[in-house]
C-alpha cells in the first residue's frame, strides 16, 4: 500500500508568493495532519482535521496558513503570502484513530522563501 | 500541559557500539502514550514503538530495546550494536488518551551518528 503522499518535495518561492503544499493520506486513514519542522523549533503541530473536517487549528500561526480536505484523499496547506520564516519542512501525517495510534508521516516539503 | 525533553541533542559512536537515547517527560494525565519516531536522512519520519502508560515492561525487538519508567518519567531507547544504517534523527513523542490531549507531542530530537 501506498504510504503518505505529499508534493512538491522541495518548493523555493520568492517572499509575497502563493504557496501551495499537498497531500494525500493512506487509503481509510481518518485523520490527517499537517506538522512544520524547524532548527528552532522542532515539530510542531499546526493542524488537523477527523472526516475532512478540521478540528484543531491553533497551530496555524497566523492567518497566511490555512488549511483544507475537501475530500477523504486530499489536503492543501496554502500560504500567502509567504515570508523567509516560513521556510521549513511541512510534513503530512495520518492515522486511523487520534492517539494512542501511530500517525503516518509523509517524506515532507521542504520549502524555501527567499 | 505535556512535555518531552530529549536533553542529548547529538551523539556520536562507533559502529558495534551500545547507544541509549534518553527520554523523560512530563504530564498530568494518568494515562498517557509514549512513542519513538525515526527520522533518516531521507527525512520521512517513521514510527517505532508506542507504548501506554499501564505497560511498564522493557520492550525488545531485534537491536532495540526501550526501557520504560514511570517512576522517573522517562522512556529510553537503546541500540545494541549500533550500524551505520542506524544514524538518524530519533524522536520521543507523547500523547494523552482523552480527547483534550491526545495529540503528540514532540521532543525536540536527538541526532545519532555512527561511524564505520
Amino acid at each position: 500500500d501506498a504510504g503518505v503522499i505529499q508534493s512538491p518535495r522541495h518548493e523555493v518561492t520568492e517572499m509575497g508568493q502563493e504557496v501551495t503544499l499537498r497531500c494525500k493520506p493512506i487509503s481509510g486513514h481518518d485523520y490527517l495532519f499537517w506538522y512544520r519542522q524547524t532548527m528552532m523549533r522542532g515539530l510542531e503541530l499546526l493542524i488537523y482535521f477527523n472526516n475532512n473536517v478540521p478540528i484543531d487549528d491553533s497551530g496555524m500561526p497566523e492567518d497566511r496558513f490555512s488549511a483544507k480536505m475537501p475530500n477523504a484523499s486530499f489536503s492543501t496547506l496554502k500560504i500567502q503570502p509567504s515570508e523567509p520564516r516560513d521556510s521549513a519542512v511541512y510534513f503530512c501525517a495520518s492515522s486511523l484513530y487520534l492517539a494512542p495510534y501511530e500517525q503516518y508521516f509523509g517524506p515532507g516539503t521542504r520549502l524555501t522563501v527567499t | 500541559a505535556q512535555k518531552v525533553t530529549q536533553a542529548q541533542t547529538e551523539i556520536s559512536v562507533v559502529e558495534k557500539e551500545d547507544v541509549t537515547l534518553d527520554c523523560v517527560y512530563e504530564t498530568r494525565d494518568t494515562t498517557y502514550y509514549l512513542f519513538w519516531y525515526k527520522q533518516p536522512p531521507s527525512g520521512e519520519l517513521v514510527f517505532l514503538i508506542r507504548r501506554n502508560s499501564f505497560d511498564e515492561q522493557n520492550e525488545i525487538s531485534g537491536r532495540y530495546s526501550w526501557n520504560f519508567q514511570k517512576s522517573t518519567s522517562s522512556f529510553n531507547f537503546t541500540i545494541t550494536a549500533s550500524q551505520v544504517v542506524d544514524s538518524a534523527v530519533y524522536f520521543c513523542a507523547l500523547s494523552g488518551a482523552n480527547n483534550a490531549g491526545n495529540m503528540l507531542t514532540f521532543g525536540g530530537g536527538t541526532r545519532l551518528m555512527v561511524k564505520p
